[in-house]
């Protein structure tokens, strides 16, 4: 089945830094959407994108839908140990009813 | 506000054994999803539901069914379990317009699904 590329599959920062990652796809998308799931529960969402170019914030974490509809961009800046988990990109292409997931990205914060 | 309720939250099966797994919402949406993670996979489609007495095949429905008979109540079923439907499970729903809502899918948080 169709995936997203999602990357970097993991990574390890110290608390503090700024965190960026990406997914991209060989389909056109017309909604992107940003979740962090913890240990032992389901996805939660983080932010959701509807336009092209669209930058939209929730806290610390920024997320950006790609010109090219193609690609979306999740940062979190200054991260605290809370900020540990997987993070799944999902993309929903115009007249479906379905969301195509990323493989995730596993977030690992140093204090 | 309960939102997704899934259940159960744990089984562990044998080869070749039935059972069914409910997802159940309480947001009055249109839509609801099943889902498998696995490993490495990320979340892949089993089946999906528009509305009430709808059903539709995702990526990996093969081995699956699905009924929806009460709108806020969304069934999967395994007729004859295998060890590669060992895995977790999660269920979604969404309201009826994406845009309307700037929360388009909610997620249970899980069954975990062992076949020996």
């Amino acid at each position: 089945g169709q995936q997203l590329n999602q990357s970097p599959q993991s990574m390890f920062i110290q608390e503090g830094e700024d965190v960026s990652m990406n997914c991209t796809s060989s389909s056109i998308f017309n909604t992107w959407l940003w979740y962090k799931q913890d240990p032992g529960e389901g996805p939660v969402l983080l932010i959701a994108l509807y336009k092209a170019g669209e930058l939209t914030s929730n806290g610390r974490l920024t997320a950006q839908f790609g010109i090219t509809r193609k690609d979306s961009f999740l940062n979190i800046s200054a991260s605290i140990p809370s900020d540990v988990g997987i993070y799944f990109c999902a993309g929903q292409t115009s007249g479906t009813y379905k969301y195509i997931f990323g493989t995730g990205t596993r977030l690992k914060v140093l204090a | 506000n309960a939102g997704v309720t899934q259940t159960p939250k744990f089984r562990v099966l044998k080869t070749g054994q039935s059972m069914t797994l409910l997802c159940a919402q309480d947001m009055n949406h249109e839509y609801m999803y099943w889902y498998r993670q696995d490993p490495g996979m990320g979340l892949r489609l089993i089946h999906y539901s528009v509305g009430e007495g709808t059903t539709a095949k995702g990526e990996v429905p093969d081995g699956y069914n699905v009924s929806r008979l009460k709108k806020q109540n969304f069934l999967l079923g395994l007729e004859s379990a295998a060890p590669s439907q060992t895995s977790v499970y999660f269920c979604a729903s969404s309201p009826d317009r994406v845009a309307a809502s700037n929360q388009p899918q909610h997620f249970g948080d899980g069954t975990r699904l062992s076949i020996l």
